[in-house]
C-alpha cells in the first residue's frame, strides 16, 4: 500500500506570510495532483506534476516535485485570506490502474486577515 | 455547467435502514468513483467505475454496493446502515483513469448513521 504523509496537519498564520506544506512518501509515484478544498465543497484541482523535480508556478503556489518522484511540497507566497482550506495531495502509482490515486490526509490551513 | 451533481446532499438514517446515493455527471467521463472522507482519515476510495456496466473495489468497500447502469449515473447503495458509516461522501468523474487525469468531485453527500 503506497501511502501519502502530509505536514503539517494543521497551519494557521497571519494574511501575508509565507507558507510551506510537504507531501512525503516512501513509494514512487508517476505523477502527484494537489487539490484544495473548501468547506462544504468537493476538492478542486489545482496543479498535476509528472517528472522529477518539475516546478510549477500558480500565481503565488508553487509546486514541486521531488527528483525521486516520492515527495512534493506547495509554497505560497503572501499568502491571502482566500487561501484558507484543505489540500489535498494524491499520488498516482506506477501499477497504471483506475484506482491509482492515493490521497495524503490534508493540510488544514487558515489565513487570518 | 452541471459538472457531477450527487443527491441527497444531507440524510439521517437509523442503523439498519438502507439508502441510495446518487451520482451525475453531464461531462461524459468514462471513469466514476465513490470516495468517503472522514476526519484524520482522508480520502478513501469505495467502489469505482471504469465504464458503463462495470464496477470494481476500491480500499474499504465493504458494507457498500454500486451499480453503473448508464454512463453518467453512478450509484452508491447502502444496504443496513452502521454507524461506521458515518461519514461525507463524495463521487468523483474523470476523463482519463487516475494516474493523470483530473478528478471532478460533486459537493458530497453527509450520511449520519444513528
Amino acid at each position: 500500500t503506497q501511502l501519502l504523509e502530509q505536514s503539517p496537519q494543521f497551519l494557521s498564520i497571519q494574511e501575508g506570510e509565507n507558507l510551506t506544506v510537504y507531501c512525503n512518501s516512501s513509494s514512487v509515484f508517476s505523477s502527484l495532483q494537489w487539490y484544495r478544498q473548501e468547506p462544504g465543497e468537493g476538492p478542486v484541482l489545482l496543479v498535476t506534476v509528472v517528472t522529477g523535480g518539475e516546478v510549477k508556478k500558480l500565481k503565488r503556489l508553487t509546486f514541486q516535485f521531488g527528483d525521486a518522484r516520492k515527495d512534493s511540497s506547495l509554497h505560497i507566497t503572501a499568502a491571502q485570506p482566500g487561501d484558507t482550506g484543505l489540500y489535498l495531495c494524491a499520488g498516482a502509482g506506477s501499477g497504471g490502474g483506475a484506482d491509482g490515486l492515493t490521497f495524503g490526509k490534508g493540510t488544514h490551513l487558515i489565513i487570518q486577515p | 455547467n452541471a459538472g457531477v451533481t450527487q443527491t441527497p446532499k444531507f440524510r439521517v438514517l437509523k442503523t439498519g435502514q438502507s439508502m441510495t446515493l446518487l451520482c451525475a455527471q453531464d461531462m461524459n467521463h468514462e471513469y466514476m468513483y465513490w470516495y468517503r472522507q472522514d476526519p484524520g482519515m482522508g480520502l478513501r476510495l469505495i467502489h469505482y467505475s471504469v465504464g458503463e456496466g462495470t464496477t470494481a473495489k476500491g480500499e474499504v468497500p465493504d458494507g457498500y454496493n454500486v451499480s453503473r447502469l448508464k454512463k453518467q449515473n453512478f450509484l452508491l447503495g447502502l444496504e443496513s446502515a452502521a454507524p461506521s458509516q458515518t461519514s461525507v461522501y463524495f463521487c468523483a468523474s474523470s476523463f482519463n483513469r487516475g494516474n493523470t487525469g483530473e478528478l471532478f468531485f460533486g459537493e458530497g453527500s453527509r450520511l449520519t448513521v444513528l
